[in-house]
């Protein structure tokens, strides 16, 4: 079946650093993923989405690689900041079947001043 | 505030008590999703929904749970005879156009069964 799933549960950093998240998806389905930035009592903040016609897409301090051939995404935060420490999840939706999100369990990021 | 409203914030019901929970969806957005969220995970799909219109309720439990959104006001999520299992954070979404929109969240319900 298909499933999201992410490597690290937990990432410390250094403020500064660049912070790089990974998860893993298994359903060759999929063709739209979302990274959301979810804080300790609030609800998941849309951060970047990417398509599946596309590798690489910036944002604004944080960049969604995609590489389809392993079924591999992941996210890059440039110069990670104290505000960014956060539970980050990958989230990836189907052009077939279900319509909803399919979410990942979730990166802890935190960053250490 | 135009973003996704939730209410309430937390809600402690008794075990067998209903539980009923709201969504305001951002202005101009016309599909709605709820999803669950328990600690430490990720969330769970429940029902999509239009105006009206149930579209997609596959991760709803068959009993005790239903959803609606009428065509005017919020949409409800309602919990029947709640049992401690449903202890969790229902949040909302909503796009503007349907499943091929970005889904914006509300802050969530907390449910708390004792």
């Amino acid at each position: 079946g298909e499933s999201v799933g992410l490597h690290l549960p937990t990432l410390s950093v250094q403020e500064g650093d660049n912070s790089i998240i990974n998860c893993a998806y298994s359903n060759s389905a999929s063709d739209y993923f979302i990274w959301y930035k979810q804080e300790s009592g609030k609800g998941p903040q849309f951060i970047i989405d990417i398509r599946s016609n596309m590798d690489k897409r910036q944002g604004q301090r944080v960049t969604v690689l995609l590489n389809k051939t392993v079924k591999h995404l992941s996210l890059q935060i440039a110069a990670t900041q104290p505000g960014d420490s956060a539970v980050y999840f990958c989230a990836e939706r189907s052009y077939t079947g279900r319509r909803a999100l399919t979410f990942g369990s979730g990166t802890r990021l935190q960053v250490q001043p | 505030n135009a973003g996704v409203m939730q209410n309430p914030r937390h809600l402690v019901r008794r075990r067998g008590q209903e539980a009923r929970l709201r969504c305001s969806p951002m202005k101009g957005h016309s599909h709605v999703y709820w999803y669950r969220q328990l600690p430490e995970e990720g969330l769970k799909f429940m029902v999509y929904l239009q105006k009206e219109n149930i579209i997609d309720e596959s991760g709803m439990p068959k009993e005790r749970f239903s959803a609606e959104f009428p065509k005017e006001g919020p949409s409800i999520l309602r919990i029947q005879q709640v049992v401690r299992g449903d202890s969790a954070a229902y949040f909302c979404a909503s796009s503007q156009k349907g499943h091929q929109e970005t889904q914006y969240f509300g802050p969530g319900t907390r449910l708390l069964v004792l």
